[in-house]
């Protein structure tokens, strides 16, 4: 049982470059989510999925797009990096017990936009 | 909309000290609440919550409870070792919402010296 996995964990672009995070998840769960951490900021939502074939847009979407067609995998896209989306990516997944969520994290994708 | 504010960091405190990390939220509707820790270089995990007025949470000595008269749920350990040295996220999930999404203070770091 991984848990949830992400891949790359490190990954150097050059500006107007593009590329794709992929995050896994073992554990059938339905809720999936993608946030950036910057210094003093905490996390942000980019993106989320509450199902396989769904997504919607989080705080700060801008520059990003993504797809669920497995459930088990969410990718976030980055069509033309900018060095704005220098961070730390972060997936996690969420069970469901009532209205009580819980999020489990990956260990992350630092992203360096030059 | 929904917050979390947090205490700012960075917090030293010498080995077997007691810690309070403060966290108020404002929040519509019925939020869980939590808190996440983050070691250098990982991901995020989980510490503890609580779902509804006045429950508390508890794990691995750190305690909080939510306090709704307040909108706080302060994090407390009595006495802290060198190894619970991390970063410290308050967080709740939307209330009213069915999709789980988590919004986070801007961390607390902590640092414990022998």
């Amino acid at each position: 049982n991984a848990g949830v996995t992400q891949t790359p964990k490190f990954r150097v672009l050059k500006t107007g470059q593009s590329m794709t995070l992929l995050c896994a998840q073992d554990m059938n769960h339905e809720y999936m989510y993608w946030y950036r951490q910057d210094p003093g900021m905490g996390l942000r939502l980019i993106h989320y999925s509450v199902g396989e074939g769904t997504t919607a847009k989080g705080e700060v979407p801008d520059g990003y797009n993504v797809s669920r067609l497995k459930k088990q995998n969410f990718l976030l896209g980055l069509e033309s990096a900018a060095p704005s989306q220098t961070s730390v990516y972060f997936c996690a997944s969420s069970s469901r017990t009532g209205r009580v969520y819980e999020q489990y994290f990956g260990p992350g994708t630092r992203l360096t936009v030059t | 909309g929904d917050s979390v504010t947090q205490m700012e960091g960075p917090v030293t405190l010498s080995e077997e000290a007691f810690l309070t990390i403060n966290c108020t939220y404002t929040a519509t509707g019925y939020p869980s609440l939590f808190w996440y820790v983050q070691y250098p270089g990982e991901g995020l995990q989980l510490l503890l919550k609580a779902t509804k007025a006045d429950d508390k949470g508890s794990n691995k000595g750190f305690e909080a409870t939510y306090r709704k008269e307040t909108t706080s749920f302060h994090l407390e350990k009595g006495s802290v070792q060198v190894s619970d040295s991390a970063v410290y996220f308050c967080a709740l999930t939307d209330g009213s919402g069915n999709t789980g999404k988590l919004i986070f203070g801007q961390g607390t770091t902590l640092q414990v010296k022998p």
